[in-house]
C-alpha cells in the first residue's frame, strides 16, 4: 500500500521569507515522489519529482524539496516566498509497480505581502 | 508538445439528468488516462483510471461510470446525477511505459441543484 500525508493544513509566510511545505510518505519499495500546485479552479500543475539520484530536486518557479529516505519525507521549500505562490499544494506518490498515484490532502500557502 | 483538453469547463445540472464529461489528449499516443474529483476545493479522489482502449479500473463505487472510446479519449457519465456529485473533476494521462510525470487538465466545474 502506499499513503502520504501532508500535515499542515494552511502554512503562513512573509515574502522574502524561506517557506517549507512538509510531505511524509509510506510505500513498501522504492518511491516516486511529486510535488504539484493548484491555483483557484484550475489543474493540477508539475513542480518537481523525486525518481532516484541526488536528493535535492529542483524544480519549477524556484522550489526545491529533499528527499530524506530515513525520515520517508519529501517537504518543498523556497528560499524567498513571493506573494504568488500563494496557492494549494499537493504531494503525491507512486510505489514500484502501482499505476496510481496517491495524493495528499494539500497545504494551502498563503504569503502576505 | 502534449496537450490535455477537457469541456465543459462549467455545467450546472439539476438532481437526477445525465453527465457526459469529455477529456482528449493530443501529441502521444496509448497513454494512461485518469478522472479525479475534488471536493471543496481540497483532496483528489481518483475515480478511474485505463491503460488502454475499453480497459478502466474503478477505484471507488460511484453514481459513475467511465469509458474509452479511443486511444486519447476518456469520458466520465452519469445516468442519474446526485446532489453529491458537485465537485471540480479533474482529468489526467501519463505515458504508459517508465515513471513518467502525470500531467492534469484544466478541470470542469460541475454544480447539481
Amino acid at each position: 500500500a502506499q499513503s502520504v500525508a501532508q500535515p499542515e493544513d494552511q502554512v503562513n509566510v512573509a515574502e522574502g521569507n524561506p517557506l517549507t511545505v512538509k510531505c511524509t510518505y509510506s510505500v513498501s519499495g522504492n518511491p516516486y515522489l511529486f510535488w504539484y500546485v493548484q491555483y483557484p479552479n484550475r489543474g493540477l500543475q508539475f513542480l518537481l519529482k523525486y525518481i532516484t539520484g541526488d536528493n535535492l530536486v529542483k524544480g519549477s518557479y524556484g522550489f526545491e524539496a529533499e528527499f530524506n529516505k530515513s525520515q520517508t519525507s519529501f517537504h518543498l521549500k523556497k528560499p524567498s516566498a513571493l506573494v504568488s505562490d500563494s496557492a494549494l499544494y499537493f504531494c503525491a506518490v507512486r510505489d514500484m509497480g502501482y499505476s496510481t498515484l496517491t495524493f495528499g490532502k494539500g497545504t494551502m500557502l498563503l504569503v502576505s505581502p | 508538445s502534449q496537450t490535455i483538453h477537457q469541456w465543459p469547463a462549467t455545467l450546472v445540472q439539476p438532481v437526477g439528468s445525465p453527465l457526459s464529461l469529455e477529456c482528449t489528449v493530443e501529441g502521444t499516443s496509448n497513454p494512461n488516462l485518469y478522472w479525479y474529483r475534488q471536493a471543496a476545493g481540497r483532496g483528489l479522489q481518483l475515480l478511474f483510471y485505463s491503460v488502454g482502449i475499453g480497459q478502466i479500473s474503478s477505484e471507488v463505487p460511484q453514481n459513475l461510470s467511465a469509458s474509452r472510446p479511443q486511444d486519447r479519449q476518456f469520458i466520465l457519465s452519469s445516468k442519474k446525477l446526485l446532489l453529491s456529485d458537485s465537485g471540480f473533476y479533474l482529468c489526467a494521462w501519463r505515458r504508459l511505459a517508465g515513471v513518467d510525470t502525470q500531467y492534469f487538465g484544466p478541470g470542469t466545474r460541475l454544480t447539481v441543484l
